[in-house]
């Protein structure tokens, strides 16, 4: 089962623009987290937000977290060629919870 | 930061066989294990969660006899993917996760192809 959607689905962009990536999940959660994910390759996780945060930041990557309307943002500033990947969101409750993912967002950054 | 080995990183196997695919924790307790499935261009699915030492909890619509599940110690995991046919054709990855914790820490992936 998976845990929420994100949007886009499918996002290209020129070199340097900036990408944003919108999750949204169903449950009450402890965490989100988003990982990034090179065709056919492992995970790389990016950066986590517990539910007590509204922002985070790290490196070009800027993440918030809205618990009231259930909904995460991931904004990569300044895209480069190698952050073309598919990236996910996943939500995690309590210490005992399973993580779940979200459906991911395909971000390909034009030359 | 805290390393999960997955091995084999790829496999090819005859129909009907069976695979085993190992999940190490390198350098902490892995509790809790993860196993997912992700098939081409979707994201990961849940396949079942395993506690160290107790059976393994399997997600709505995934066949416990056919992915075999073991968790006997606390830095392995192995999944069995058992009778494999073309349509357990898949990237499978796990995910290891120390009591107490509600970070998982991802290993690399098998990708898994059944002729």
């Amino acid at each position: 089962s998976q845990q929420g959607e994100e949007d886009p689905q499918a996002l290209s962009i020129q070199e340097g623009e900036n990408a944003t990536m919108n999750c949204s999940y169903k449950t009450s959660i402890n965490n989100l987290q988003w990982y990034r994910q090179n065709s056919g390759r492992g995970l790389v996780h990016l950066i986590l937000i517990r539910s007590n945060e509204r922002e985070k930041h790290s490196g070009r990557l800027r993440v918030t977290l809205d618990t009231s309307k259930k909904s995460s943002s991931l904004l990569i500033t300044a895209s480069r060629a190698a952050d073309t990947a598919s990236y996910f969101c996943a939500t995690g409750g309590s210490s005992a919870s399973k993580i779940i993912f979200g459906s991911g967002t395909r971000l390909s950054i034009r030359p | 930061g805290a390393v999960v080995s997955q091995h084999p990183s790829r496999v090819i196997c005859k129909s009907g066989t069976s695979v085993k695919i190992e999940c190490r924790s390198l350098d902490f307790q892995a509790t809790t294990m993860f196993w997912y499935r992700q098939f081409p261009k979707q994201s990961l699915m849940l396949m079942a969660t395993s506690n160290e030492g107790s059976k393994a909890t399997y997600e709505q619509g995934v066949e416990k006899d056919k992915f075999l599940i073991n968790h006997a110690s606390l830095t392995l995991s192995t999944l069995t993917v058992t009778s494999a046919h073309p349509e357990d054709s898949s990237f499978y990855i796990c995910s290891a996760r120390q009591q107490g914790y509600t970070e998982a820490f991802f290993g690399q992936g098998t990708r898994l192809t059944v002729v």
